[in-house]
């Protein structure tokens, strides 16, 4: 199966870039997409096939990176972003996620 | 408007059997694969199953394949989960998500509902 690696918590000031990393234990190309859920929701599609930001979501978002090595960039960071954020495969199957990466605010 | 609603999630015991159920509106549903994704409680996002368009393959990975059969009904737009040999470790908030069959991604999930497997 492939792993995907995503740090724990980030801690951010209001205003300022954040990037958030997911490394894939294998290559999955560019077959990585990244969701956000808000406490006590659902999640939501944020950035599909890497790089690529879903209708709808603000430009603030952005993602890059292909092979095992990905991020996802919020610039500049607003309170409403404060929630889990988690990466997806789809090179192979099973699909993964990774365990997600807290945003806290500073 | 795209909205998935699921339900039929409930306490169970260990072994027992559940079906959940998701009513899907606002788009064609014969169109779209379809997944269940699960959360256990305070965890991260686990994928259940998928199913294609027709119904003739459905996925699933190897921590619920043969306990767990995901299903459709192009006619009512509904998914179906049913969940057998329930283990205590299968509690969690099961999602039904739209899927982009072609890239195996989820563009549209419904609120979830809760299974908890305990004696």
């Amino acid at each position: 199966d492939t792993v995907l690696t995503q740090s724990p918590a980030l801690a951010v000031s209001l205003g300022q870039r954040v990037t958030i990393s997911c490394r894939a234990s294998k290559s999955v190309s560019t077959y990585m997409h990244w969701y956000q859920q808000k406490s006590g929701q659902q999640p939501k599609l944020l950035i599909y096939s890497a790089s690529n930001l879903e209708s709808g979501v603000p430009s603030r978002f952005s993602g890059s990176g292909s092979g095992t090595d990905f991020t996802l960039t919020i610039d500049p960071v607003e309170a409403d972003d404060i929630a889990n954020y988690y990466c997806q495969q789809s090179n192979e199957l099973p699909l993964t996620f990774g365990s997600g990466t807290k945003l806290e605010i500073k | 408007e795209v909205q998935l609603v699921e339900s039929g999630g409930g306490l169970v015991q260990p072994g027992r059997s559940l079906k959940l159920s998701c009513a899907a509106s606002g788009f064609t549903f014969s169109n779209y694969y379809m997944a269940w994704v699960r959360q256990a409680p305070k965890k991260g996002l686990e994928w259940v199953a998928t199913i294609s368009t027709s119904g003739s393959r459905t996925y699933y990975p190897d921590s619920v394949k043969g306990r767990f059969t995901i299903s459709r009904d192009n006619a009512k737009s509904s998914l179906y989960l049913q969940m057998n040999s329930l283990k205590s470790e299968d509690t969690a908030t099961y999602y039904c998500a739209r899927e982009l069959g072609a890239n195996w991604y989820f563009d549209f999930w419904g609120p979830g509902t809760m299974v908890t497997v305990s004696s």
